[in-house]
C-alpha cells in the first residue's frame, strides 16, 4: 500500500494568517502518462462527513473558496491555507488515488490561536 | 443535488453480520464509481471498498479486511451495497458511502452522512 503521512499532527494559526499542511506519499503518485498527480485534499468539521477540497493536487474543487490552494508533485504536497478563516477550523486529510487501493493521510487538526 | 443516504447500521455482536445499504439520487449513478469509506471513533478515514461505474465489473478492497466484505451496486434502484460478514470489534466505525469521480481511480466528491456500525458483545 501507498502509505501517507501529514504533518504537523495540529496546527494553531491565527485568523488571517497563512496555515500550511504537508502530506508526503511513500511512492510517487505521479503518472507520467498524462502528467497528474493523483491525490486530493478534504476537510472535516466535527460532527460532519468530510468535504473535497482539491483534486490533482492543485485544481479546487467548485464552491471551494480560493484561499486554499494545493501545491506539490511526486511524494511532497501541500494544502495552503491563505488567510485563515473562523470556519476552517478542522482536519484536514490527503487521499491518494494512484493505486487502486486508496489510502488516506493520518489527518492534520488546524485550530485558531 | 447530490445525495447518499446511508442505512443499515447498528449494534451486532462479534462474528456476526451487516448490510449497509447507500441509496443515491441526484446524478446519474450508474456514471459513477461508488466507495466506501469508514472512520473509528475519534480516527482518522480509512477506505474500504470501491467498485467501478457501470456494470461494476471493477472491484477492490482494503487488504485489512482480508474477504470478510463484499460490495456491490444495483443501477436500477441507484444503490450502493456492504455485505459485512465476520465482523469484528475494530470494524466499529462510521461508514461513509462516496460517490467517486474520475475513472476507478477516483477522487471522492459526494459523501453521504454516514451511518454507525458498532461491534460489541
Amino acid at each position: 500500500d501507498i502509505v501517507l503521512t501529514q504533518s504537523p499532527d495540529s496546527l494553531a494559526v491565527s485568523l488571517g494568517e497563512r496555515a500550511t499542511i504537508k502530506c508526503k506519499s511513500s511512492q510517487s503518485v505521479f503518472y507520467t502518462s498524462n502528467s497528474r498527480n493523483y491525490l486530493a485534499w478534504y476537510q472535516q468539521k466535527p460532527g460532519q462527513p468530510p468535504r473535497l477540497l482539491i483534486y490533482w493536487a492543485s485544481t479546487r474543487e467548485s464552491g471551494v473558496p480560493d484561499r486554499f490552494s494545493g501545491s506539490g508533485s511526486g511524494t511532497d504536497f501541500t494544502l495552503t491555507i491563505s488567510s485563515l478563516q473562523p470556519e476552517d477550523v478542522a482536519v484536514y486529510y490527503c487521499q491518494q488515488y494512484y493505486s487502486t487501493l486508496s489510502t488516506f493521510g493520518p489527518g492534520t487538526k488546524l485550530e485558531i490561536k | 443535488e447530490v445525495q447518499l443516504v446511508e442505512s443499515g447500521g447498528g449494534l451486532v455482536k462479534p462474528g456476526g453480520s451487516l448490510r449497509l445499504s447507500c441509496a443515491a439520487s441526484g446524478f446519474t449513478f450508474s456514471s459513477h464509481s461508488m466507495n466506501w469509506v469508514r472512520q473509528a471513533p475519534g480516527k482518522g478515514l480509512e477506505w474500504v471498498s470501491s467498485i467501478s461505474s457501470g456494470s461494476g465489473g471493477y472491484i477492490y478492497y482494503a487488504e485489512s479486511l482480508k474477504g470478510r466484505f463484499t460490495i456491490s451496486r444495483d443501477n436500477a434502484k441507484s444503490s450502493l451495497y456492504l455485505q459485512m460478514n465476520s465482523l469484528r470489534a475494530e470494524d466499529t466505525a462510521v461508514y461513509y458511502c462516496v460517490r467517486g469521480e474520475g475513472d476507478i481511480l477516483n477522487w471522492f466528491d459526494s459523501w453521504g452522512q454516514g451511518t454507525l456500525v458498532t461491534v460489541s458483545s
